[in-house]
């Protein structure tokens, strides 16, 4: 079974600090991997993503995470934050390959505080 | 492209009474989630459709819920007798089996609360 850990349910970081949001999956077969974004009361945002080739990948608003397969992390990061990157962040998992589903496993959330 | 859209997004009901959550995933999308997800914890899978098909349903999914797709368009989820362990959000998601990347677009969620 396909499983998430998201390590600190809570980060607080400076605005313009380094923002490191920490993801460890566990899966039978070689997983997609997402971080999804999510603002109060709305839905979810993909920010990025990874299914094959380069490990390190970038997505929207400067963020971007290094798959490493040996550590079994899908890391999020930003060099510099901003006020607006306060929100929740989820990782998640996904089955792959014909006649599996697509569905998500989701890690239990981690809420990034921006301070001033 | 307009997005995947949920109604209504916001419920309350009493206790017992039955309640229905629509969803319009994006036209060309021919798959569609459901999730689940309650206060601090990540979205949890509920049921799946591929087109019209429900081919995936979690144990979450207890007999008093029921999920259609009619003609692979836009999708409901009902519940019956509520209970107050169903308040959460519920949100939708579609994507586009493209064979390589099942990337998901969610929705806005549908917040029931139950009293």
């Amino acid at each position: 079974a396909q499983s998430v850990t998201q390590l600190g349910s809570h980060v607080s970081v400076s605005e313009g600090a380094l923002v490191l949001l920490r993801c460890n999956y566990s899966s039978s077969v070689p997983p997609y991997l997402f971080w999804y974004v999510q603002y109060p009361n709305q839905g979810l945002q993909l920010l990025l993503k990874y299914t094959t080739g380069a490990t390190l990948v970038k997505g929207i608003n400067g963020f971007e995470a290094e798959f490493k397969k040996s550590e079994t992390s899908f890391h999020l990061t930003k060099p510099s934050a901003h006020m607006s990157d306060a929100a929740e962040y989820f990782c998640a998992v996904s089955d792959k390959g014909s006649g599996n589903t697509g569905k998500l496993i989701f890690g239990q959330g981690t809420t990034l505080q921006v301070k001033p | 492209d307009t997005g995947v859209s949920q109604n209504p997004r916001h419920k309350i009901t009493k206790r017992g009474q039955n309640v229905t959550f629509r969803c319009d995933p994006i036209s060309e999308h021919n798959r569609l989630y459901w999730y689940r997800q309650t206060l601090g914890q990540g979205p949890e899978f509920l049921t799946y459709f591929q087109n019209e098909a429900q081919l995936e349903k979690s144990r979450l999914l207890s007999d008093r819920f029921s999920a259609e797709r009619p003609k692979g368009s836009f999708s409901t989820l009902e519940i019956q007798r509520t209970e107050q362990g169903d308040s959460a959000m519920y949100l939708c998601a579609s994507s586009f089996d493209s064979g390589y990347s099942y990337e998901q677009y969610f929705g806005p969620g549908t917040r029931l609360t139950v009293t």
